[in-house]
This record gives structure tokens, C-alpha cells and sequence, in this order.
């Protein structure tokens, strides 16, 4: 079966740094990606990851070990912007097709 | 990049209507897919939009229910058929062509 799991809130304070895990267990794999989504909004493509390491991209950084079934969005410097929901996604090698997680609400305080 | 241009934004139904959304890519991408995304939840796959062919339907969502087109690589239509308010969601076309994926604005349907 397909599962990807993230948590469901997390808070942190404007300036800080937050890390967003994501598990996942599907039948294929062809790559995550990490989306924003601020509410009534569609998702923003944050990051894609394939191979195993750290993906850096501005304030943004994303890590993926294939072998553990494990990523993480790391944001740095928050900024009060930065509240949203993110989304972990997993592409299946069957049809290629994109699967979500849940998605973290993310609450950043002043 | 891929621009997705999503239509119509937002529609108020009537019971027993039908709806079609329409997407429109404004480069050639692979792959085009159809999502719902019920209030503060995630987005579930309704099906991959195959060009040329009948769309592959994810466990849950039929063709007479919500029937897909894909005339070429650039445009799709899902069709929400004979509406119920358990119908009203947000729904997202999507389409990718490689290692990133975009998004429509959503189309908001609302079935009273």
C-alpha cells in the first residue's frame, strides 16, 4: 500500500529554522516532491529530490535517504510568510503518478 | 516552468448538474492529473489524464462520474457528473514534465 506520513502542526518563531519530516512506504519510487500551500491557494513546487543527499535552494533545503523512506524540508530565517501547510509527495513508478501526504500546518510566531 | 491556466475559478451547481473544468498547459507536459482537496485536507488523485485514451482511475472514482478527456498534450477537461453536495471540494489540475510538477488556481464547486 501507499503511506506518507508528516506531522500534522508544528510552531516555530520568526527567525528560527524548523524541519519537516516525511516517511513514506509506497510500491515505487521515482522521486519527492515538497510543496507550500497557503490556504485557498493551489501548491507552490518547493524542491524535488531522486537521489539520496541535500537539496539547497535559498531559505529552503531538502533531504532524502531512499533506504530509510525518510525526507525533510528544512526552513531557514522563518519568516511570518512562511505560515502555511507543506506538502510531502511521493511519485510512484506505476503511471508515475504523484501521491500526498497530509501536509503540515506550519504556524510561525512572532 | 509550466504555466497551468485552470477554469472556471469557483461555480455554485445545482443538484443533478453536471460541470466540466478545463485546463490548459502552455507547454507540452507528460503527464496531467486531476485532484480533490475537501477543506483543510490534502489532495487526493482522482486519475491520470492519458492522451488520447481513456483516463486510469484511482480506487474510488469512476469514468461515469467524473469523465476525463485529454485531446492532446496541452489540454484536459474532468467532468463533475450529476452533482451532490458531498461533490463540493476544491479541484486541481496538475501537470508535470520532469522533475517538477505545477499546479491550476483550483476550482472551487460548491453543489447546493
Amino acid at each position: 500500500g501507499q503511506n506518507i506520513d508528516q506531522p500534522t502542526e508544528m510552531t516555530a518563531t520568526e527567525g528560527a529554522i524548523v524541519q519537516i519530516n516525511c516517511t513514506y512506504q509506497t510500491s515505487g519510487f521515482n522521486g519527492l516532491f515538497w510543496y507550500q500551500q497557503h490556504a485557498g491557494e493551489a501548491p507552490t513546487f518547493l524542491s524535488y529530490n531522486v537521489l539520496d543527499g541535500l537539496e539547497e535552494k535559498g531559505r529552503f533545503s531538502s533531504f532524502l535517504s531512499r533506504s530509510k523512506g525518510y525526507s525533510y524540508l528544512l526552513l531557514k530565517e522563518l519568516q511570518m510568510k512562511d505560515s502555511a501547510s507543506y506538502l510531502c509527495a511521493v511519485i510512484d513508478t506505476g503511471g508515475f503518478k504523484t501521491i500526498f501526504g497530509a501536509g503540515t500546518r506550519l504556524f510561525v510566531k512572532a | 516552468s509550466a504555466v497551468i491556466s485552470q477554469k472556471p475559478s469557483r461555480d455554485i451547481c445545482q443538484r443533478g448538474t453536471s460541470l466540466t473544468i478545463q485546463c490548459q498547459v502552455d507547454s507540452q507536459v507528460t503527464m496531467m492529473f486531476w485532484y480533490r482537496q475537501q477543506p483543510g485536507q490534502s489532495l487526493t488523485l482522482i486519475a491520470t489524464a492519458n492522451q488520447g485514451s481513456e483516463a486510469t482511475y484511482e480506487s474510488g472514482f469512476v469514468i461515469d462520474k467524473f469523465p476525463i478527456s485529454r485531446p492532446n498534450l496541452t489540454f484536459s477537461t474532468l467532468t463533475v457528473s450529476n452533482m451532490s453536495p458531498e461533490d463540493s471540494s476544491i479541484y486541481l489540475c496538475s501537470a508535470t514534465g520532469g522533475t517538477e510538477a505545477f499546479f491550476g488556481q483550483g476550482t472551487r464547486l460548491t453543489v447546493v
